[in-house]
């Protein structure tokens, strides 16, 4: 019940493409839910996050889609670029615990240019 | 605004020893907090430190690991006799804030790679 679900493990996107990462989690008691961007050898840099109060954020070329009845949040990043190739993992967590975050798998993210 | 300093980056231990990974968290901050990623997996947080406090290690495996923040200096995660399954990235995190409507947000380090020979 603490998990969080990933997918695609891995995906492959033309320069100017529109890049669809997914996650679904359980816990209905998760209250904040973070994107995070991962470079090679880098540590995890916050991207955009969500509270479950609100439908959908955009912050430019990114944008969390939330849906609380069937538990799943989504990251779509609009006109993929090469420099967007990375790792890129949702988290969730409680309000209880906002340090504890339970992070997805992550998704490899390559875009072509 | 320096981010979050950890040190060393990369950490070659032979099986048995002790490996020590420091942390400086953002100025301002007094939240730190350790993760673990192993190769190819999320995240998976380990403990949470204040100022000479621990105040959640539920993510600490039970033996070997040790952590501290003390009043002075820089936060310590303590492996010792490491063995090949300790072999990660452990990354180091820190916040201004620890509450969920308080805008808190998390900063990570660049990490500490462990190899374990």
């Amino acid at each position: 019940q603490q998990q969080v679900k990933q997918s695609p493990q891995s995906l492959i996107v033309q320069k100017g493409g529109i890049s669809i990462i997914n996650c679904a989690y359980e816990n209905t008691a998760f209250d904040y839910f973070p994107w995070y961007q991962q470079f090679p050898g880098k540590g995890p840099a916050l991207l955009i996050a969500i509270r479950p109060d609100v439908s959908e954020k955009k912050e430019g070329r990114f944008t969390i889609s939330f849906n609380k009845s069937a538990k799943q949040f989504s990251l779509h990043i609009m006109d993929s670029q090469p420099g967007d190739s990375a790792t890129y993992f949702c988290a969730a967590s409680l309000a209880s615990g906002t340090y504890k975050y339970i992070f997805g798998t992550g998704t490899r993210l390559k875009v072509l240019a | 605004n320096a981010g979050v300093m950890q040190n060393p980056r990369h950490l070659v231990r032979r099986r048995g020893q002790e490996a020590r990974l420091r942390c400086s968290p953002m100025k301002g901050h007094s939240h730190v907090y350790w993760y673990r990623q192993l190769p190819e997996e999320g995240l998976k947080f380990m403990v949470y430190l204040q100022k000479e406090n621990i105040i959640d290690e539920s993510g600490m495996p039970k033996e070997r690991f040790s952590a501290e923040f003390p009043k002075e200096g820089p936060s310590i995660l303590r492996i010792q006799q490491v063995v090949r399954g300790d072999s990660a990235a452990y990354f180091c995190a820190s916040s201004r804030d620890q509450g969920l409507y308080s805008g808190n947000t998390i900063y990570f380090g660049e990490g500490s790679w462990l190899t374990v020979v």
